[in-house]
């Protein structure tokens, strides 16, 4: 058990709708960042957030987007779905923007159709 | 582009027999490099991690061997049990965030 806990653990969008999917860091850690995970491939870094701020992004369009509150849980929010944003969303927790120990939730399964 | 490249993408291995694991690297930034184990329907969990300063790390029976001028590092799983089949992702840092590797998947035959 990492302490990171995500929902919701499957869901099912259609395409064009949008999607909110939410994360609780483990106990003392101010930092989130999401990772999208296709089947059969190794995670992609979407972007972190510390201090309720956008701390980096990876190579993902502005239709996925993300908040984090005061209590260091996290929402992602992907808009406009398509097919390929099908996938296993991670939620992952550090203790610092730059802390390399970085722990994952269980995810929550998207399928867009 | 993949930073990191990782092979094999899948290995059989007799239970009680060693598992290897290879990746190699070519952003010199990287500082840290971690191992984790996924099963399915779950997310990955931090197995191993090592710095560029130090060329082995043991925990158990992982081990974690990395060869900085070369820009490869390899986990190797000693007397793998059924419990270890699973699929292991080798990935790198800088900054914030962790590159990973396409994974290789692991059997252990009893």
């Amino acid at each position: 058990e990492t302490g990171v806990t995500q929902s919701p653990t499957h869901l099912i969008k259609t395409r064009g709708q949008q999607v909110t999917l939410r994360c609780s860091s483990q106990s003392g850690h101010n930092t989130v960042s999401w990772y999208q995970q296709a089947l059969g491939q190794g995670p992609q870094f979407i972007f972190q957030y510390y201090r309720e701020e956008e701390n980096g992004r990876g190579n993902f369009p502005p239709r996925f987007s993300g908040l984090q509150f005061p209590n260091y849980s996290s929402e992602l929010n992907v808009n406009a779905l398509e097919l390929d944003d099908s996938a296993l969303y991670l939620c992952a927790s550090s203790s610092d923007p730059l802390g390399n120990t970085i722990y994952f939730g269980e995810g929550s399964w998207l399928t867009v159709v | 582009q993949q930073q990191v490249k990782q092979s094999p993408q899948s290995l059989i291995v007799q239970k009680g027999g060693i598992s290897i694991i290879n990746c190699a690297y070519e952003n010199t930034a990287f500082d840290y490099f971690p191992w984790y184990q996924q099963f399915p329907g779950k997310g990955p969990a931090l197995l191993i991690a090592i710095r560029p300063d130090v060329s082995e790390k043991k925990e158990g029976r992982f081990t974690i061997s990395f060869n900085k001028s070369a820009k490869q590092f390899s986990l190797h799983i000693m007397d793998s049990q059924p419990g270890d089949s699973a699929t292991y992702f080798c990935a790198a840092s800088n900054d914030y965030k962790l590159s990973f590797g396409a994974g290789t998947t692991v059997t252990v035959r009893a």
